[in-house]
């Protein structure tokens, strides 16, 4: 079965850039979204078709692809961005998520 | 106001059966695929099924044969009947939206629902 690897930690200061990664076989060909979920809540899509922001989304989230890597990264990282991120993407008409990444802003 | 509220959740015993509801409100069940994702205590999210807007559904490997997903278009409703589950189905499950315009993202996701298997 299809397979999506993320780093299981990242640390990032206030104020610095924070970047998750997410690899995959032939990721390159496939649209990656991204999702944060804070303690005790439903997730929230904050990227989608590899580096598209839903409305309401703030803009120091962005989204890349090289690849086979897919990159989310957060500028300017904000105490309020603590959270775990999942990527995500379509496999042979299944959803597959990457094991997410908890992301500690120190 | 688009929303999805999951209900059904609960304690049920291993072989036994359940069915979770999710009430769809603010668009049509059918306009877009339908997921359901769980995620185990302390685990990541596990896509579970889905419904795509003609009615085909898919299934995750863990509950192919198990567990079928429904909708109702007339009550804008979508289901998800667990049948014969075990200790390793413990998880909240999401409802969720998976975009056709946003190039399938799962872009709403309801509040999820709790569901025990236990003995």
């Amino acid at each position: 079965s299809y397979e999506l690897t993320q780093a299981p930690s990242v640390s990032v200061s206030p104020g610095q850039t924070a970047s998750i990664a997410c690899s995959g076989d032939k990721l390159g060909d496939k649209f990656v979204c991204w999702y944060h979920q804070k303690s005790g809540q439903s997730p929230v899509l904050v990227i989608y078709q590899d580096a598209k922001r839903p409305s309401g989304i703030p803009e120091r989230f962005s989204g890349s692809k090289s690849g086979n890597t897919a990159t989310l990264t957060i500028s300017g990282t904000q105490a309020m961005d603590e959270a775990d991120y999942y990527c995500q993407a379509w496999d042979s008409s299944t959803v597959v998520f990457g094991g997410g990444t908890k992301l500690s802003v120190l | 106001e688009v929303q999805l509220v999951e209900s059904g959740g609960g304690l049920i015993q291993p072989g036994g059966s359940l069915r979770l509801t999710c009430a769809v409100s603010g668009f049509t069940v059918s306009s877009d695929y339908m997921t359901w994702v769980r995620q185990a205590p302390g685990k990541g999210l596990e896509w579970v099924s889905v419904i795509y807007t003609g009615g085909t559904t898919n299934y995750a490997d863990s509950v192919k044969g198990r567990f079928i997903i429904s909708r109702d278009i007339s009550k804008n409703t979508l289901y998800l009947q667990m049948n014969t589950p075990r200790a390793e189905d413990t998880a909240v499950y999401y409802c969720a939206r998976s975009a056709v315009a946003m190039g399938n993202a799962i872009d709403i996701w309801g509040q999820g629902t709790m569901v025990t298997v236990s003995s």
